[in-house]
């Protein structure tokens, strides 16, 4: 089967630094994807990682290690419109089918 | 960048009445289209993936009679879901990636969220 693990819930402070972590097994893995998705909203994407290392784009960065079967998404600075549901996506070959993980929800205090 | 639009964005029917939600791209060529469903607090459920001019695949335990897909176009798919009841309210969301776009990235349309009464 296909499957994605992920925390069900973070809490961090505003200004800090938090990780996501995200562990699957799929077959025909290609890449590792991140969304962001605020209550009553569509998903909007992070980042994506086809090889290991790490992506950064701005204050987000992604991780992966294929050998693993391993990444994660780190988030620095953190604000308060972080606060939002993070999901890990496995991006399969055979169509680029995306099956998503549970998703984390991300709290960030004042 | 990359846009894809879903009309409408919300839709109220009755139950036994059929629904069509549509998703566009708005400046690329999709030529393969994704469709989920996510009920509230969980994760987005692939229902069935289309590319343009072939029949939808549809993913295990979704049933293709009852939610219908057409990618008639590179620009246009159709998710009609029939003979509607209130267990079908859902957020649907469909995406999109393309041959002018990172084959392996999907662009998200805003959803459409399905009340059945």
């Amino acid at each position: 089967g296909q499957s994605l693990e992920q925390p069900s819930e973070v809490t961090a402070v505003e200004g800090a630094i938090v990780q996501i972590n995200c562990t699957y097994q799929t077959s025909g893995f290609y890449g590792l994807s991140w969304y962001q998705q605020h209550d009553g909203g569509a998903p909007t994407f992070l980042s994506y990682n086809a090889l290991d290392g790490l992506e950064e784009t701005g204050r987000f960065s992604s991780f992966l290690s294929r050998s693993d079967s391993y990444g994660y998404l780190l988030l620095q600075e953190l604000q308060m419109k972080d606060s939002a549901s993070y999901f890990c996506a496995a991006v399969n070959t055979g169509g680029f089918k995306t099956i998503f993980g549970a998703g984390t929800r991300l709290f960030v205090k004042a | 960048g990359a846009v894809v639009s879903q009309h409408p964005s919300w839709v109220i029917c009755k139950s036994g009445t059929s629904v069509k939600i549509e998703c566009r791209s708005l400046d690329f060529q999709a030529t393969t289209m994704f469709w989920y469903r996510q009920f509230p607090k969980q994760s987005l459920m692939l229902m069935a993936t289309s590319n343009e001019g072939s029949k939808a695949t549809y993913e295990q335990g979704v049933e293709k009679d009852k939610f219908l897909i057409n990618h008639a176009s590179l620009t246009l798919s159709t998710l009609t879901v029939t003979s509607a009841h209130p267990e079908d309210s859902s957020f649907y969301i469909c995406s999109a990636s393309g041959s002018s776009t990172d084959t392996d990235t999907q662009y998200f349309g805003p959803g459409t969220r399905l009340t059945v009464l």
